[in-house]
């Protein structure tokens, strides 16, 4: 348990679906992150968010949409998504500002695009 | 942020060290070497990290060179539990430009404790 809690664990959508990915963190952190594990490839970071405001945004398509309403939850909202979007997505949070970069990962949501 | 060199795969039978190393040679003067764990399907898990001291926790022993250009991971007594990829991640410790840093994994050391 690393406090940092991921919804739903699995997900089967069609690609003409909306759905979104919720993240909560326990943690008191001030910066949360997605990143992406397609099978067979290394963890790739999609985005940011610092004190709830976007500070990074990985070259990550429209159809991928993040949204952090405070510094405990972070969505990411999916519509129109491929079949190559299946992946497993990762949400980190970390300390924030004048404190040490380890980042809290959750266990992740399955993602399979039919 | 510098780049890693880890050995793609490693065994170790369990009970004994698993030693795992990892090549920075390009490292700057204020890069922290960071080690992170992802056990099969499950969230990548943060170990230890340190400077140009040794660093020491529950979980492991971190051994960085003096000239800082490599350093070993060191799961004193490894169990069947600690198979899992682990990745050698080089960066600042504290955020730079104003906010927050993302990680940047490599493949990483698949690391497989046998019976």
């Amino acid at each position: 348990e690393t406090g940092v809690t991921q919804t739903p664990r699995h997900l089967v959508m069609g690609m003409t679906n909306k759905k979104s990915l919720k993240c909560e963190q326990h943690l008191g952190h001030n910066a949360m992150y997605w990143y992406k594990q397609s099978a067979k490839k290394p963890l790739e970071l999609m985005f940011v968010y610092s004190l709830e405001e976007r500070v990074e945004n990985n070259s990550v398509p429209s159809r991928f949409s993040p949204e952090c309403p405070n510094s405990s939850h972070l969505f990411l909202h999916l519509h129109t998504l491929q079949p190559e979007d299946s992946a497993l997505y990762l949400c980190a949070s970390s300390g924030g500002r004048g404190s040490g970069n380890e980042q809290y990962f959750g266990p992740g949501t399955r993602l399979t695009v039919t | 942020d510098a780049k890693t060199t880890q050995p793609t795969s490693m065994d170790c039978a369990e009970g004994r060290a698993a030693n795992l190393p990892c090549n920075h040679s390009t490292i700057s003067g204020n890069e922290y070497v960071y080690w992170y764990r992802q056990i099969h399907s499950q969230g990548p898990q943060y170990i230890i990290h340190g400077l140009k001291n040794n660093e020491t926790n529950e979980m492991a022993s971190l051994i960085i060179t003096e000239d800082r250009k490599s350093s070993t991971l060191i799961l004193p007594h490894a169990t069947l539990r600690d198979t899992a990829v682990y990745y050698c991640i080089v960066r600042a410790a504290l955020y730079s430009g104003g906010g927050a840093d993302g990680l940047t994994f490599g493949k990483g050391t698949h690391l497989i404790i046998q019976p």
